[in-house]
C-alpha cells in the first residue's frame, strides 16, 4: 500500500531532550516536507526536501534539522526541544511535477 | 500564489449534495485550483483540482467559474464520513515548496 508513514505518533518529553520523528515514504517520491498545525495557524512549513542531500527551509525552521540520505526518508530532528514546539506535525511528500501531497498520519508531540 | 477565501463552516444533510465555495479573485493563467480536506487532525487528503474546466473524480467535482475568479467544491452525496475540514489552495502546478493551508471551511454532515 503506498503510503507516508510517521513514528512515533504520540511523544511527550521534556524541554532540552533531543529526538527524532522519522518520516518514510514509499512511492519513490522526490519531494518530502514537514509541516506543523497549530490552533488557529494553518499547516506550516517547516523544511522540505526536492531530492536527496537537497533540503532547504520554509516558514518556519528555527529549532528544527532534517536529513535526505536516502530517498525514502525524511526525520524531523528537535536538537533542543522547548515547550512552544509543543504541536502536531505532518509528513508530506509528493513526486517533483505535481502537487499532490500525501501525508502521514501525524505525531502529536508534546514538551514539557 | 493568489489568496482564497472560503465560509468557515457549513452544515449539509446526509445525503444530499454538499456545496463549498472559494474565492480566489486574484488567481493567476497558470495557477491551479487544489481541493483537500482534513478529517479531524488526520493528514490532509488530496480531494482534486482543476485549472479552468469542471472537473470529476470518484470523490468530487469541481467547479469552476470562467472568469476562474472562484470556485465551487461539490460532494454529491455527502456522509457523516465526509465531516472534515475543506482547504481551497491555489498553487501553479510543477512548483515545490509549501502548500499554503488556510483556515478552511470546517463541514459538517448531519443526520
Amino acid at each position: 500500500e503506498a503510503q507516508v508513514t510517521q513514528n512515533p505518533r504520540y511523544l511527550i518529553t521534556v524541554t532540552g531532550k533531543k529526538l527524532t520523528v522519522t518520516c518514510s515514504q514509499n512511492m519513490n517520491h522526490e519531494y518530502m516536507s514537514w509541516y506543523r498545525q497549530d490552533p488557529g495557524l494553518g499547516l506550516r512549513q517547516i523544511y522540505y526536501s526536492m531530492n536527496v542531500e537537497v533540503t532547504d527551509k520554509g516558514d518556519v525552521p528555527e529549532g528544527y534539522k532534517v536529513s535526505r540520505k536516502e530517498k525514502r526518508n525524511f526525520p524531523l530532528i528537535l536538537e533542543s526541544p522547548s515547550p512552544n514546539q509543543t504541536s502536531l506535525y505532518f509528513c508530506a511528500s509528493k513526486f517533483d511535477r505535481v502537487n499532490e501531497q500525501f501525508f502521514g498520519p501525524g505525531t502529536r508531540l508534546t514538551v514539557l | 500564489d493568489a489568496k482564497t477565501t472560503q465560509p468557515p463552516s457549513m452544515d449539509c444533510a446526509e445525503g444530499r449534495a454538499a456545496n463549498l465555495p472559494c474565492n480566489h479573485s486574484t488567481i493567476s493563467g497558470n495557477e491551479y485550483v487544489y481541493w483537500y480536506r482534513q478529517i479531524h487532525s488526520q493528514g490532509p487528503q488530496y480531494i482534486i483540482h482543476g485549472l479552468k474546466n469542471n472537473e470529476t473524480n470518484e470523490m468530487a467535482s469541481l467547479i469552476i467559474t470562467e472568469d476562474r475568479k472562484s470556485s465551487t467544491l461539490i460532494l454529491p452525496h455527502a456522509t457523516l464520513r465526509d465531516t472534515a475540514v475543506y482547504y481551497c489552495i491555489v498553487r501553479q502546478t510543477g512548483t515545490a515548496s509549501k502548500l499554503t493551508f488556510g483556515t478552511g471551511t470546517r463541514l459538517q454532515v448531519t443526520l
